[in-house]
């Protein structure tokens, strides 16, 4: 299957400072999409990106697709106790979907 | 409200029995899927359905079957040739016809073998 790696697997920040997550693929993408799944949860859907370039933004969280569409970023700028989580990135053709490691976010208060 | 159902949300299994776990969807969609999470390996795929009464084998579907005889329900066994079926699964479903749908997931089941 379509090889979608992300890092880091684990980060530790302490409130306030920001934070970013990467995703990288051997092939071209068709989209990007990002989800969050909460301690316990299921992953929710955050954005989707399509465009070589493109960037989006979300209050604090900034997606980014790069210009290659192999890669992909999401960053939060002064993470609150709320964006405790997982966050995927992912890859859908409307066949399948296949999805990074996550990067597993821990906010210290 | 429309959704994705995952029952049970807790499931105990003892060696050697098969289990099987329910995803419903009232979403209308035509797609659905099903993933393994384990620490650090993110969501792996195990089978996925386009239609109904069509099914495809995802990268870990040994030890796994599933069947689509109604398009709002895929259920997924968990045979007793799965070596290490303990894990949280998550069902999902999306629009089929759309160039790029997005995911729902249902709330998983967390699978213990005993």
């Amino acid at each position: 299957g379509q090889q979608v790696m992300q890092i880091p697997q684990y980060q530790h920040v302490q409130e306030g400072e920001d934070f970013t997550t990467y995703c990288n693929s051997s092939t071209t993408l068709s989209n990007i999409q990002w989800y969050k799944q909460r301690p316990g949860g299921h992953p929710v859907f955050l954005i989707q990106l399509v465009k070589s370039g493109e960037v989006k933004k979300q209050k604090r969280l900034t997606f980014q697709f790069g210009e290659a569409k192999k890669n992909s970023s999401l960053h939060i700028t002064a993470t609150q106790t709320t964006d405790v989580g997982t966050y995927f990135c992912g890859s859908g053709t409307g066949n399948q979907f296949y999805f990074g490691t996550g990067t597993s976010l821990t906010v210290i208060p | 409200d429309g959704g994705i159902t995952q029952s049970p949300k807790y499931l105990f299994r003892k060696e050697g029995q098969n289990v099987t776990l329910s995803c419903e969807q009232n979403l209308n969609h035509d797609a659905m899927y099903w993933y393994r999470q384990d620490p650090g390996q993110g969501l792996r795929l195990i089978y996925y359905s386009q239609i109904v009464n069509d099914f495809q084998k995802g990268d870990i579907a040994e030890g796994y079957s599933v069947s689509r005889e109604k398009k709002e329900s895929f259920p997924l066994t968990v045979t007793s040739a799965q070596k290490n079926p303990t894990a949280f699964y998550l069902c999902a479903s999306s629009i089929r016809d759309r160039g790029n749908p997005e995911a729902f997931f249902g709330q998983g089941t967390r699978l213990t073998v005993v």
